[in-house]
């Protein structure tokens, strides 16, 4: 079966530090995605980045880079120069049989001034 | 400005009131689905359509059904709610599933069955 593991329930970070969530997958598929959206306490879900496993290069989005390791199937997610603004639930993602996407448990970051 | 919408955003209900609980879209988007999210569990897909007229089940179809009569509307119908359908739930939306860009995420709708 399908798995995306998210092993961090909650992290912390200081205003301006970098931090990096960790997040596993599982899938015996060739082609894929992976995302990592964000949740704050609005519920909105709001894509982060996106990644196609096809693609060596890592995926950047301003302060937010992600560490994609294919074959140890692992896609972390670092944010650097972080603000209080990120303080959120964070979900990360893989599809699987080209139309379905599943979800990892979340990671809840927190931000300290 | 281009969305999805959900309806209603909350809703109370009692065990075996048939509810629906619907999602617009307006930007002519072929992918629609539903996921519900749970504390401790994330969010799990109910159910998608790659266009009209067709669906496919997700990881936890069970209890739920969908209808996908018009491209831009995909409700999700609980026909006989119970306890354990108490959850938040999101439709999304994209132009051709992941592989074309990004899902569009309504704001959610926040279910309570006693």
């Amino acid at each position: 079966a399908q798995t995306v593991t998210q092993s961090q329930p909650e992290m912390s970070v200081q205003e301006a530090e970098t931090v990096t969530l960790s997040c596993t997958y599982d899938t015996s598929e060739s082609d894929y995605y992976l995302f990592w959206y964000k949740q704050p306490p609005s519920r909105q879900m709001i894509l982060v980045i996106r990644q196609e496993a096809y693609k060596q290069q890592n995926a950047t989005e301003n302060r937010f880079s992600v560490n994609f390791q294919k074959a140890a199937k692992s896609f972390s997610l670092k944010i650097s120069d972080s603000q209080l603004g990120d303080a959120a639930m964070y979900f990360c993602a893989c599809t699987y049989n080209t139309d379905k996407l599943i979800f990892g448990t979340g990671t809840r970051l927190q931000v300290f001034p | 400005e281009a969305q999805v919408t959900q309806n209603p955003r909350y809703l109370i209900t009692v065990t075996g009131k048939k509810l629906t609980v619907t999602c617009s879209q307006n930007m002519n988007h072929e992918y629609m689905s539903w996921y519900r999210q749970d504390p401790g569990l994330g969010l799990r897909q109910i159910y998608y359509s790659m266009n009209v007229e067709v669906t496919d089940k997700g990881d936890v179809p069970e209890g739920y059904k969908v209808s996908r009569k018009e491209k831009r509307n995909f409700p999700l119908i609980l026909e006989s709610p119970s306890p354990n359908q108490t959850s938040l739930y999101f439709c999304a939306s994209s132009s051709a599933g992941f592989s074309e860009e990004t899902q569009y995420f309504g704001p959610g709708t926040r279910l309570l069955v006693l």
